[in-house]
């Protein structure tokens, strides 16, 4: 069965530091896909990115870094410099691969981490 | 704006009511999925509908229903209501499925559903 631990329930930082956020997934399908939405006190979701499983490479925008490891089963997200802002619970999920009509690829999450960035 | 619309913001209704939520999906998705937030169970899949057909089911209990109209846009029915439904509810939209594999979804604000 598929799953995504993210262990990390609250953290909470002061501006300017750095913080990652953990996730680790589980799943038997050999091709899948990783994300992570943010949900800012206001409610909505905001998707982040996406990586595949096949796809090992970093990712850097900005601020922010991704660390995909599949030996680990780990897909990791780093802030840099967080900002007051960044406050928000952040989503990691996992996706199977979508059948040839389009069935599938729901978004399987973990239970979310709470980051508040203190002034 | 994920450009997700969802309709109402907010429901405060009764137990045994019946509700319906609307969706509509970004322009050019054509396929919706919904999703169930609370504080127990956190977010989880419940149905996903592709070009009007349904496509998936997660854990959907039988008193909620789903369907998707031509126009694309979506509804989302829960009846018999409990106390236990009390949730937010998310629609989220996406392109068809690529050579690409999983694509991202949308998310839409929510529907906020409280059951007195």
């Amino acid at each position: 069965a598929q799953k995504v631990t993210q262990a990390q329930t609250e953290i909470s930082v002061v501006e300017k530091e750095d913080v990652t956020l953990d996730c680790v997934y589980e799943t038997r399908d050999t091709t899948y896909y990783l994300f992570w939405y943010k949900q800012p006190p206001s409610g909505e979701l905001v998707f982040l990115i996406r990586r595949n499983s096949f796809d090992e490479q970093n990712e850097i925008s900005g601020r922010y870094s991704w660390n995909f490891q599949k030996s680990t089963s780990s897909f990791n997200f780093t802030i840099t410099a967080s900002q007051v802002v960044d406050s928000a619970v952040y989503f990691c999920a996992l996706s199977d691969q979508p059948g040839l009509y389009n069935q599938g690829g729901k978004l399987i999450f973990g239970q979310g981490t709470e980051l508040s960035v203190k002034p | 704006d994920s450009g997700v619309t969802q309709t109402p913001k907010h429901l405060i209704t009764a137990t045994g009511q019946r509700v319906t939520l609307r969706c509509s999906p970004r322009s050019g998705d054509l396929s919706v999925y919904w999703y169930q937030q609370s504080l127990d169970q956190g977010l989880q899949f419940l149905i996903q509908y592709y070009n009007g057909e349904e496509r998936a089911k997660g854990n959907i209990l039988e008193r909620f229903s789903a369907q998707q109209f031509p126009d694309l846009h979506s509804e989302l029915n829960l009846s018999s209501l409990e106390l236990g439904d009390s949730a937010l509810y998310f629609c989220a939209s996406s392109v068809e499925w690529s050579l690409a594999g999983a694509v991202e979804q949308f998310f839409g604000p929510g529907t906020r559903l409280t059951v007195l």
